[in-house]
């Protein structure tokens, strides 16, 4: 199996322009997450979805953030408009269907730049 | 809600000494505690966890202790090595998806 999917790596962008971070979880998976990274606030669960519905979005900023799951292979996360401090590493993760205690598999993260 | 404290942040140790890392939770409704292990560039990844009917875990050279009156969970390591040195990451969760993470801790086993 490749895993989970994340595209792009890298991403670098100016401030108020649009940005899609993409995911395809591992097939089976039912729970996806997006996750952010910061060396301030650490790992962050922003939005999780489970059969492709949002369960919990708390996490989510501000509005300027939208995450969507058309189906059960992909995922993206949006941010518009874009700020500087919206740089960071952004992390999908999937798990397989069961309990809360079901190991979570990340992908390797987008690294966002927002000059 | 759920707050997740561990320390060290950094960590130091040579080749063949055990290296420790503890977390303590807020929340006592918390029952499962997963630890990641994230390498320069890589996502985190699971290398043990545990669950609040459980006192201490063991996989090889990695064991987890789980101290629930007191609300604080620790990974120990073994005869590090260099493929050791890493950021490791503790985490609990009420049985949900949604888990807390600590800050994280560099441990870096020198040669």
């Amino acid at each position: 199996d490749a895993g989970v999917i994340q595209s792009p790596r890298h991403e670098v962008t100016e401030m108020g322009q649009e940005v899609t971070l993409r995911c395809k979880p591992i097939s089976g998976h039912d729970y996806l997450f997006w996750y952010r990274q910061t060396m301030m606030r650490g790992l962050e669960l922003l939005i999780y979805f489970n059969n492709n519905v949002p369960i919990d979005d708390s996490g989510m900023p501000e509005d300027r953030f939208s995450a969507k799951m058309p189906n059960a292979s992909f995922s993206t996360l949006k941010i518009q408009p874009s700020e500087p401090r919206d740089s960071a590493v952004y992390f999908c993760a999937s798990s397989p269907p069961g309990g809360g205690s079901n190991e979570q598999y990340f992908g390797p993260g987008t690294r966002l730049t927002v000059t | 809600g759920e707050n997740v404290e561990q320390h060290p942040s950094t960590l130091s140790v040579q080749e063949g000494d055990s290296a420790v890392i503890k977390c303590t939770y807020s929340d006592s409704a918390s029952n499962y505690f997963p630890w990641y292990k994230q390498e320069l560039g890589k996502g985190p990844q699971l290398i043990i966890d545990i669950r609040s009917n459980v006192g201490e875990k063991k996989d090889q050279r990695i064991a987890v202790t789980l101290n629930k009156t007191a609300k604080h969970f620790s990974l120990h390591i073994t005869e590090t090595q260099p493929e050791d040195s890493a950021v490791y990451f503790c985490a609990a969760s009420k049985g949900t998806y949604k888990y807390i993470f600590g800050t994280g801790t560099r441990l870096k086993v020198l040669a």
